[in-house]
């Protein structure tokens, strides 16, 4: 298995632009979080799924941050508009069941925003 | 408020010796406590896990214990090697949430030759 695969690997983008991040769980996993660290506050859950459907969003810090997943084999996470604040690194991690409390994670997207 | 905590943020171990990472937390409803490893440019790779009905889990090298009258988890890595060089990131799950984990901020272990 190719584990939870998270493009791009590296993105860098002007502040105001859209950046979308994407995200491929590991086939199976019905479970899909995504994260994000950074220096001052570590690693936090911005939203889960649960059999593709948005269980808890409370952690997604503003209206400028959306997160979708068409299907079971595919998330994305969008910031319209990005600012340098944003610039942190995004894990993708999904988990085996519902539940499930070992989660995979992908490799993480490095997004700078400038 | 971090409902997780790892105070240290860096430890150095002399190969051979025993690690021992510590994790506090403030939320008495988690039930189940989890140790990640990352190295830089990866994501986190789960390394051991341990319920809160229990108070040791041990798998090779590495041992979590749990206090819950004190709220403090610890990772022992015996003997440590070079290879174990990475950050530490203790995790918590509630009681009835769904799989989402919360995070300490991490410990950066060094273990020199």
């Amino acid at each position: 298995d190719a584990g939870v695969i998270q493009s791009p690997r590296h993105e860098v983008t002007e502040m105001g632009q859209e950046v979308t991040l994407r995200c491929k769980p590991i086939s199976g996993h019905n479970s899909l979080f995504w994260y994000r660290q950074t220096m001052m506050r570590g690693l936090e859950l911005l939203i889960y799924f649960n059999n593709n459907v948005p269980i808890d969003d409370s952690g997604m810090p503003e209206d400028r941050f959306s997160a979708k997943m068409p299907n079971a084999s595919f998330s994305t996470l969008k910031i319209q508009p990005s600012e340098p604040r944003d610039s942190a690194v995004y894990f993708c991690a999904s988990s085996p069941r519902t539940g499930g409390t070992e989660a995979f994670f992908g490799q993480g997207t490095r997004l700078t925003v400038v | 408020d971090q409902q997780v905590k790892q105070n240290s943020p860096s430890l150095s171990v002399q190969e051979g010796r025993i690690s021992i990472l510590n994790c506090d937390y403030t939320n008495s409803m988690f039930d189940y406590f989890l140790w990640y490893k990352k190295y830089p440019a990866e994501g986190p790779t789960f390394l051991i896990s341990i319920s809160s009905i229990k108070d040791k889990n041990e798998d090779g090298r590495f041992t979590v214990f749990l206090n819950k009258s004190a709220k403090h988890l610890s990772l022992h890595i015996v003997p440590s090697q070079p290879g174990d060089s990475a950050v530490y990131f203790c995790a918590a799950k509630k009681t009835g949430s769904q799989g989402n984990l919360i995070f300490g901020k991490g410990t950066k272990l060094s273990v020199k030759p």
